[in-house]
């Protein structure tokens, strides 16, 4: 099956810093990838879906200007958390859609803000 | 919108034992995709069974099996010959392909834990 990397895979800062987060396509070619955070014990909420060549579409609720999204190639996807907070410490997972409808997922980034 | 319904918070089964987790859905689309996916402590996501919803024939890998109802709108898990290694949050998800609407996004169940117990 195809593999999606992220780096780092469990990251500290201190409050008011930011982080970048990277999601890697390793043998295909993704024009789209989804960024996810997730909570101890709940599921994954859809933050935002990243487009190669163009802005990222947010969903609801998810503020823009705090997690930034650049999606530079076709293989690579990148999550900025800015002036992060104690708030914003959590799991973030990447993925990316395959050719039958499955989508690959990244190994996921801790973040932890003291 | 599409909204899929996971009602098992918690299960747990022996092992060797068989085990179905459920999963209702609510879509309007007839042309859609279900998973099912597995998440160890590891928290890796794990495929484990796709389904699409034009086939009648249910998804089967291995040990992993479904019985998708369509009309009814139910897609569960039955995982036979339970293993310490299916030990993880399972996740159900719906996907509406080739979407201007909905984007190729999965929509996911809370998700149940499932508990192997030697």
């Amino acid at each position: 099956g195809a593999v999606v990397s992220q780096h780092p895979s469990w990251v500290i800062c201190k409050s008011g810093t930011s982080v970048k987060i990277e999601c890697r396509s390793l043998d295909f070619q993704a024009t789209t990838m989804f960024w996810y955070r997730q909570f101890p014990k709940k599921s994954l909420m859809l933050m935002a879906t990243s487009n190669e060549g163009s802005k990222a579409t947010y969903e609801q609720g998810v503020e823009k200007d705090k997690f930034l999204i650049n999606h530079a190639s076709l293989t690579l996807s990148t999550l900025t958390v800015t002036s992060a907070h104690p708030e914003d410490s959590s799991f973030y997972i990447c993925s990316a859609p395959g050719w039958r409808g499955e989508q690959f997922f990244g190994p996921g980034t801790r973040l932890t803000v003291l | 919108a599409q909204t899929v319904t996971q009602s098992q918070p918690e299960m747990s089964v022996q092992e060797a034992e068989t085990v179905t987790l459920s999963c209702t859905y609510d879509t309007s689309e007839n042309n859609y995709y279900l998973f099912w996916y597995k998440q160890p402590p590891s928290r890796q996501m794990i495929l484990v069974i796709r389904q699409e919803a034009y086939k009648q024939q249910n998804a089967t890998e291995n040990r992993f099996s479904v019985n998708f109802q369509k009309a009814a709108k139910s897609f569960s898990l039955k995982i036979s010959d339970s293993q310490l290694g299916d030990t993880a949050m399972y996740f159900c998800a719906f996907m509406k392909p080739h979407s201007m609407e909905y984007g190729n996004k999965l929509v996911f169940g809370a998700g149940t834990i499932l508990r192997v117990k030697s």
